[in-house]
């Protein structure tokens, strides 16, 4: 069954770190474009973090840019996202999503399969 | 980065057509096709319902289409059904990798 299932978040404290997973199934995550998204309580939709095929290059939103790291381990496939310097604004659901076709150069910018999200909570 | 302009609801009745249009700039929707199209019901994660401006993904019924002219998007439901009702989230590549979404439409089937 294709798949993608977050793991990792919580409660933290303002200035804290967290590491959410993602872990993939049912396709090979090494081959596609990975990407995080995140929706604080009643908003939007906010993409957070891309990481291109074979982990090469790496992008982020403003937002998070210096704080947050996008990786992913091809062994276990996982993708990761490391997140530090936390504050209440980082409260969310956080998603990961899958590029709508492998092998895109700098990515296809759609998402064809959403995990079921990870809520972070930043409070004191 | 600031959202793309949506409406932040709209509604008809079953069996009407409703378009929902998606305002971005020369930045992102006026100068690329990567423009999508959500459908994330309460409390569930979001669910491709269009790319690339007007593909609609194997499943997504043919009442669900797409078009864009100058900066602003559309999406289009036409017959709509019960189900339909969702919150729907545009999206497109803006310059230097990047990518915005609108802040959301509440469709509201009375």
């Amino acid at each position: 069954q294709v798949q993608l299932v977050e793991s990792g978040g919580g409660v933290v404290q303002p200035g804290g770190s967290l590491r959410l997973s993602c872990t993939a199934s049912g396709f090979t995550l090494d081959i596609y474009g990975m990407y995080w998204v995140r929706q604080a309580p009643g908003k939007g939709l906010e993409w957070v973090a891309f990481i291109r095929y074979y982990g090469v290059n790496k992008y982020y939103a403003d937002s998070v840019k210096g704080r947050f790291t996008v990786s992913s381990d091809n062994s276990n496939n996982t993708l990761y996202l490391e997140m530090n310097s936390l504050t209440v604004e980082d409260t969310a659901v956080y998603y990961c999503a899958k590029d709508g076709r492998p092998y895109a150069g700098n990515g296809y910018w759609f998402f064809d399969l959403w995990g079921r999200g990870s809520l972070v909570t930043v409070s004191s | 980065q600031s959202a793309l302009t949506q409406p932040p609801s709209v509604s008809g009745s079953p069996g009407q057509s409703v378009t929902i249009s998606c305002t971005g700039s020369s930045s992102d929707v006026g100068s690329y096709d990567r423009v999508s199209w959500y459908q994330q019901p309460p409390g569930t994660a979001p669910k491709l319902m269009i790319y690339d401006v007007r593909t609609r993904p194997s499943g997504v019924p043919d009442r669900f289409s797409g078009s864009k002219s100058g900066n602003t998007a559309s999406l289009t439901i036409s017959g709509l059904q019960a189900e339909d009702e969702a919150d729907y989230y545009c999206s497109s590549y803006r310059s230097l990798n990047t990518l915005v979404f609108g802040g959301g439409t509440k469709l509201t089937v009375l």
